[in-house]
Order: C-alpha cells, then structure tokens, then sequence
C-alpha cells in the first residue's frame, strides 16, 4: 500500500509568484485536505476536495484554490505569494465511505517566499 | 464550532519519567479527538484517537490518552519517556457522525524535550 507522497519537497518562490503544490493521495482514498503550518504552529485546515469538488474551506483567500483529478491527486495553488504564505504545506488523503474517519498525512512541502 | 487548546508550549522531561502532555478541548457537538507526532522535517503519525468506544485510548510507542468528557479533556501520557520520544506533539479535533470529509482542528502543538 503506498501512503500520501508529496511533490515537491522543498520550493523557493518570489513574492508576487504563482506555485502549484502536488499530492498522491492513499490507495483506495477518495478525498483530499490541504493544511498550511507556518513556523510554530499547528496545522491550518485550507480546504477538502471529494470527487474533484471543493469540499469545504478554511479561512484562506481565494487566491489559494486547488484541483482534484480522477485518479483522486490533488493540486494546490497559490497566486501572487506573499512572505507570509512561507510554510510547511500538508496533504492529507482519507476515504469517505463507511465508518472511517482517520486522515493520513504525508511529508509536506516546505515553500519560502522571499 | 470546536477548538483545542494545548497548555504548555514546550515540556521537558529525564529520560525514564512520566510524560503528560495537556489538550483541552471544546466542541459543541461529540468530538473524534486525536494526538499526532511531528518529527523535524517531516509531516504529522497518527499516535492514537478517540472514536467513542473506550474512553482509555492506547496509542503506538507506549502513548496513551483518557477522554474525561467533565473536564472536557483528552491528555496524552506516557509511564517513561524514551530519547526518541523528543518532537512535537499536536491534539486534534473534529466532529464525530461524519466521514474523514470533516476538517481536522489542530492545537498549536506542544515541543516534548527529554533530557539524558
């Protein structure tokens, strides 16, 4: 069974630049989160995508927005980066059938924006 | 709406002793809580999770946690901390009666020390 993979590892980007983030979900997972944790701080719920739709959002600004594809990858992107938007950028993949409710993360994509 | 606040920023214990780490929770609707690990560089394992069944949780690693719904809390302990056991720690929140399509609540995580 392979887990949640994340691409890239590590990114660099410029203010005012676009990024686009990607994650593998879980075998046999149909759902997709996004979690942003700046520096010191715990996880922040981004959105959900369920069968290619936005699934429920935090409280981010529009200019976060993301895909989700058939075989259940994900994307996220970020336009017009700011310094803040520097983070460790979670995926996290689950199923939605039945009883199940754990959600698996896979390693992050560490972005800074300069 | 549901929140979890961790009490302790960073904790530091000698190897062999008792490990507590605080999370209290609020939640207006029954809660699925759970403890995830964070070590350097790397994303967030599952430690353990409340689902409603027993209210004594048993995790990996020797980690376990009581949900005491009076005090609306979940702490994680451990009888004897171990060198690996240093990371950071986060509690987690989200409603129960729904798939895993329900958002996770995180506390700002708790840096578990533990000295030689």
């Amino acid at each position: 069974e392979t887990g949640v993979t994340q691409s890239p590892t590590h990114l660099i980007k410029t203010r005012g630049q676009q990024v686009t983030l990607r994650c593998s979900s879980q075998s046999g997972h149909n759902t997709v989160s996004w979690y942003q944790q700046a520096l010191g701080q715990g996880p922040q719920f981004i959105f959900q995508y369920y069968r290619e739709e936005e699934n429920g959002r935090g409280n981010f600004p529009p200019r976060f927005s993301g895909l989700q594809f058939p075989n259940y990858s994900s994307e996220l992107n970020v336009n017009a980066l700011e310094l803040d938007d520097s983070a460790l950028y979670l995926c996290a993949s689950s199923s939605s059938s039945g009883t199940s409710y754990e959600q698996y993360f896979g390693p992050g994509t560490r972005l800074t924006v300069t | 709406a549901q929140s979890v606040t961790q009490l302790g920023s960073h904790v530091s214990v000698s190897e062999g002793a008792l490990v507590l780490l605080r999370c209290n929770y609020s939640s207006s609707v029954p809660p699925y809580l759970f403890w995830y690990v964070q070590y350097p560089n790397q994303g967030l394992q599952l430690l353990l999770k409340y689902t409603s069944a027993a209210t004594l949780v048993k995790g990996i690693n020797g980690f376990e946690a009581e949900f005491k719904k009076s005090e609306t809390s979940f702490h994680l302990t451990k009888p004897s901390a171990h060198m690996s056991d240093a990371a950071e720690y986060f509690c987690a929140v989200s409603r129960r009666g729904y798939s895993s399509a329900s958002k996770i609540i995180f506390g700002s995580g708790t840096r578990l020390s533990i000295r030689p």
